[in-house]
């Protein structure tokens, strides 16, 4: 496998639940990204993990929990959302070098009922 | 924080036509992307151009830093390209982060 995976694809949960997202980059990288697209708004930055440790937490609410295991592997854990957290969950890879391309994967467009 | 303009916000186009979609952004930025999103949502990289012209294929690039902005042209539209455009620009903080723009959404009617 090549480039950026991210799983599920799809997801429809509850308020209730908890469920997690999954990305893993096959690049080499080591800065891993979370993005949040919304309807009708641009792309948002929720968290930079950069060699494992996070160095942005762009005032995410806490029920949006990331864990960056390793260079590779990147988890976004969901719990007790809201139906306003319905979006599209892109999650990124980069080296963390300046000025470096970014890779993304297909996304997680997850629906919260 | 930066902005990012893109315009126009719609385009609507025959197939074989030419466009020119642009983006502005506010300050000076280390990185510049450009953006096809597929209508299953993944975002696929077209250039990465923080300066200078490129070209692949049908699509070229040119971004004019100490203007502050960048120009993405599509040759001969197929019904393929349409989709949302997005252009992003890399801010360093320590780290990356890329903002993006508000996209064009590009229609090819065969």
């Amino acid at each position: 496998e090549t480039g950026v995976t991210q799983t599920p694809r799809h997801l429809v949960m509850g308020m209730t639940n908890k469920k997690s997202l999954k990305c893993e980059q096959h690049l080499g990288h080591n800065a891993m990204y979370w993005y949040k697209q919304s309807a009708k708004k641009p792309l948002e930055l929720m968290f930079v993990y950069s060699l494992e440790e996070r160095v942005e937490n762009n005032s995410v609410p806490s029920r949006f929990s990331p864990e960056c295991p390793n260079s590779s592997h990147l988890f976004l854990h969901l719990h007790t959302l809201q139906p306003e957290d319905s979006a599209l969950y892109l999650c990124a890879s980069s080296d963390p070098g300046e000025g470096l391309e970014a890779f993304f994967g297909q996304g997680t467009r997850l629906t919260v009922v | 924080g930066i902005q990012v303009e893109q315009s126009p916000p719609d385009l609507i186009l025959q197939e074989g036509a030419n466009s020119t979609l642009r983006c502005n952004f506010s300050d000076s930025v280390n990185n510049l992307q450009w953006f096809h999103q597929n209508p299953w949502g993944q975002l696929i990289n077209l250039f990465y151009i923080p300066s200078g012209t490129k070209q692949n294929g049908r699509l070229s690039a040119t971004t004019v830093a100490t203007e502050r902005y960048s120009l993405l042209y599509i040759s001969s539209s197929q019904t393929t390209d349409s989709g949302v455009y997005f252009c992003a620009v890399g801010i360093w903080f320590g780290n990356e982060k890329l903002t993006f723009g508000t996209g064009t959404r590009l229609t090819i009617i065969p």
